[in-house]
């Protein structure tokens, strides 16, 4: 199917645990982006990329490593998960130009 | 000082009533901007570009002012379904990374 897709859509996990949230897109858009949100602080940048094997870190990256081998794909990884990671997560991408985000439909985080 | 700043709300309004509501930006550089609505931590929809020169997309209409550096969006003839948050959206770097404001939050009531 055609657009953005994150997997998985609810997650629980343990403190400490290593967990790699998915997002893909079949547009071939440039920019991809994941952000979190919770209550209180809107959406906040945790990583971005530009291009495949180009990425650079937003307002939050503590904790999180991303990669970006082809340009459909950029998991995120929680290397160790604390609570505070607790959230949800949305996957965007983008073309070049003046256009806005596409967000997946985002995945649920929760750290016990 | 935040780098999009929006009320946050609600604001109540009653089914077929205009509502507007703005969204102020501090960095007088700029470049893109744009309205999403988020819908119960939903992900977010984007709603409509703004450009420079105003526009309009059915109901709804957005305007630029650069001078006052804001944003504002105007909803007429307000339908149950147009209730959620509404996001301003601002774009600064070549990038094109989004500074997303807090939300606006549009209870429209019967």
């Amino acid at each position: 199917d055609a657009g953005i897709t994150q997997s998985p859509r609810y997650k629980i996990t343990e403190t400490g645990r290593q967990v790699t949230l998915m997002c893909h897109q079949t547009w071939s858009h440039s920019y991809m982006f994941w952000y979190r949100q919770d209550l209180g602080h809107g959406l906040r940048l945790i990583y971005y990329s530009a291009a495949a094997d180009i990425t650079d870190k937003g307002e939050v990256p503590d904790g999180y490593v991303v990669s970006r081998s082809k340009t459909e794909n950029f998991p995120l990884t929680l290397e160790s998960a604390t609570r505070s990671q607790t959230s949800v997560y949305f996957c965007a991408s983008r073309p070049l130009g003046n256009y806005g985000y596409t967000f997946g439909s985002g995945t649920r985080l929760t750290v016990v | 000082r935040k780098e999009v700043e929006q009320d946050p709300g609600p604001f109540n309004v009653p089914e077929g009533a205009t509502v507007a509501f703005n969204c102020t930006y501090s960095n007088s550089a700029s470049q893109s901007f744009f309205w999403y609505r988020q819908d119960c931590r939903k992900e977010p929809k984007l709603l409509m570009s703004v450009y420079s020169s105003g526009n309009e997309d059915g109901r709804f209409t957005a305007q630029l002012n650069r001078a006052s550096q804001y944003i504002s969006l105007l909803i007429r003839d307000s339908k149950l379904s147009d209730s959620a948050t509404y996001l301003c959206v601002v774009t600064t770097d070549s990038w094109g990374k989004f500074q997303f404001g807090a939300g606006t939050q549009v209870v429209v009531t019967p």
